[in-house]
């Protein structure tokens, strides 16, 4: 099974400034048709989880521009450029590349 | 818009079975597979099953085959979690949720969930 670790377990974060969070899966997550399939959920307190990035770094409909994602083959990066107060929430790094689908622990962003 | 409503959960006793059901609209259901992700109280989020768009192929994750059945019916823009044999460490909040292809790439468009509750 793909293992997927995420760094931090949580970021304390000032409003207005960035965050980061790293995704690690324990192998390659390209596909053999070439695509990457690692993806960013967002999980707002007593929510449902919502796709932010697809695909490594494509933004899904209705995301704001200061969410993005980077990376390749193992390491993988989510950047929110400036969090405001509705950011706040669990973040899963998720992959479908290989059953069995996985996904990371989670990081809790919360205002400081 | 897409709508993804989840029913059927409950308080069960071990080694009873449920059945979930999770009413699709808004969009083509036969176009899109779909997944089964469930949530622990104060946990994380654990993939349990998929299906492909034409209910050719299935996958499990390993805790529940065997005693867990996914499926779907296009005509009734419905997906199904048949769950046998259930154990106290099922109990979960069970979502559906579409993928973004055919296939498999990756779940989009997520279910408020049901409920489920193995107890004695």
């Amino acid at each position: 099974d793909i293992v997927m670790t995420q760094t931090p377990l949580s970021s304390p974060v000032t409003l207005g400034q960035p965050a980061s969070i790293s995704c690690r899966s324990s192998q390659s997550l390209v596909h053999r048709d070439g695509n990457t399939y690692l993806s960013w959920l967002q999980q707002r307190p007593g929510q449902t989880p919502r796709l932010l990035i697809y695909k490594i770094s494509n933004r899904f409909s209705g995301v704001p521009d200061r969410f993005s994602g980077s990376g390749a083959g193992t390491d993988f990066t989510l950047n929110i450029s400036r969090v405001e107060a509705e950011d706040v929430g669990v973040y899963y790094c998720t992959q479908a590349t290989e059953y069995p689908l996985t996904f990371g622990g989670g990081t809790k962003v919360e205002i400081k | 818009q897409v709508q993804l409503v989840e029913s059927g959960g409950g308080v069960v006793q071990p080694g009873r079975s449920l059945r979930l059901s999770c009413a699709a609209s808004g969009f083509t259901f036969s176009s899109y597979a779909m997944h089964w992700v469930r949530q622990a109280p104060g946990k994380g989020l654990e993939w349990v099953a998929s299906i492909y768009y034409d209910g050719t192929n299935e996958h499990y994750a390993d805790p529940v085959k065997g005693r867990f059945t996914i499926s779907r019916d296009n005509s009734k823009n419905t997906l199904y979690l048949q769950m046998n044999s259930l154990r106290p460490e099922d109990s979960a909040l069970y979502s559906c949720a579409r993928d973004r292809a055919r296939a498999v790439a990756g779940f989009d468009y997520w279910g408020l969930g049901s409920l489920v509750t193995v107890s004695s």
